[in-house]
């Protein structure tokens, strides 16, 4: 199964805001509000950031936020700050493989 | 504090075996589901596999399915994978990740990984 599709990149200036997509089928993003988003820095483990389409693990910035519409998941980052640039993936459960397919990762630079 | 410490990770021959384990600590383990999540250099997240608290059900994906197997022991709140038939596609750094209490399709804590190499 392919993965999930995403930006290779996105960039902004510190305060703007960006979103990032991901998308999928409905045998995963489509069908289930099961939908994740990961940050990853350079040579660092990833972190959750969304779950559940849009839910904020405790610690994580509001400033971050996520939706969902179709077979489309989108992450937005408002006031970007320096320390937002990093790798960032979705992902969802698919029924496909009753497992969890990741989206190819976007690179977010921050101008 | 939540702890998840990868090891076992090395240099394997193509066809040839590696088990890696990850040692966790910080919370209950047997109340979470474990997953394996790995990433070849340059590239993105893939997801490997998963196993129940207790030790089932387990989950592949297609990639490794019939060539890895993961397992527990909750006894020494250790998380195993074994690998076998080894590819150069398999070349990456594996992270074990624990299952969130709301759903073991999203991942809280992550450890740090442990790098497999699969050249001749």
């Amino acid at each position: 199964q392919s993965a999930l599709t995403q930006p290779p990149s996105v960039s902004g200036s510190p305060g703007q805001s960006v979103t990032i997509s991901c998308t999928g089928t409905s045998s995963d993003v489509g069908s289930y509000i099961r939908v994740s988003w990961y940050q990853q820095p350079p040579g660092t483990a990833p972190k959750l950031m969304i779950y559940d389409v849009n839910n904020r693990p405790s610690g994580v910035p509001d400033r971050f936020s996520g939706s969902k519409s179709g077979n489309t998941a989108s992450l937005t980052i408002s006031g970007l700050q320096a320390e937002d640039e990093a790798d960032y993936y979705c992902s969802s459960y698919t029924s496909s493989s009753n497992g969890v397919i990741f989206g190819g990762g976007t690179k977010l630079t921050v101008l | 504090e939540v702890h998840l410490l990868e090891s076992g990770g090395d240099l394997v021959q193509p066809g040839g075996s590696l088990r890696l384990s990850c040692a966790a600590s910080g919370f209950t383990f047997s109340s979470y589901a474990m997953s394996w999540v790995r990433q070849a250099p340059g590239k993105g997240l893939e997801w490997v596999s998963v196993i129940g608290g207790g030790g089932g059900p387990t989950y592949y994906a297609a990639s490794v399915k019939g060539r890895f197997t993961i397992s527990r022991d909750n006894s020494k709140n250790t998380l195993y994978l074994q690998m076998g038939n080894l590819r150069a596609e398999d070349t990456a750094v594996y992270y074990c990740a624990r299952g969130a209490s709301g759903g073991w399709y999203f991942f809280d804590y992550w450890g740090q990984g442990t790098l497999v190499t699969v050249s001749s």
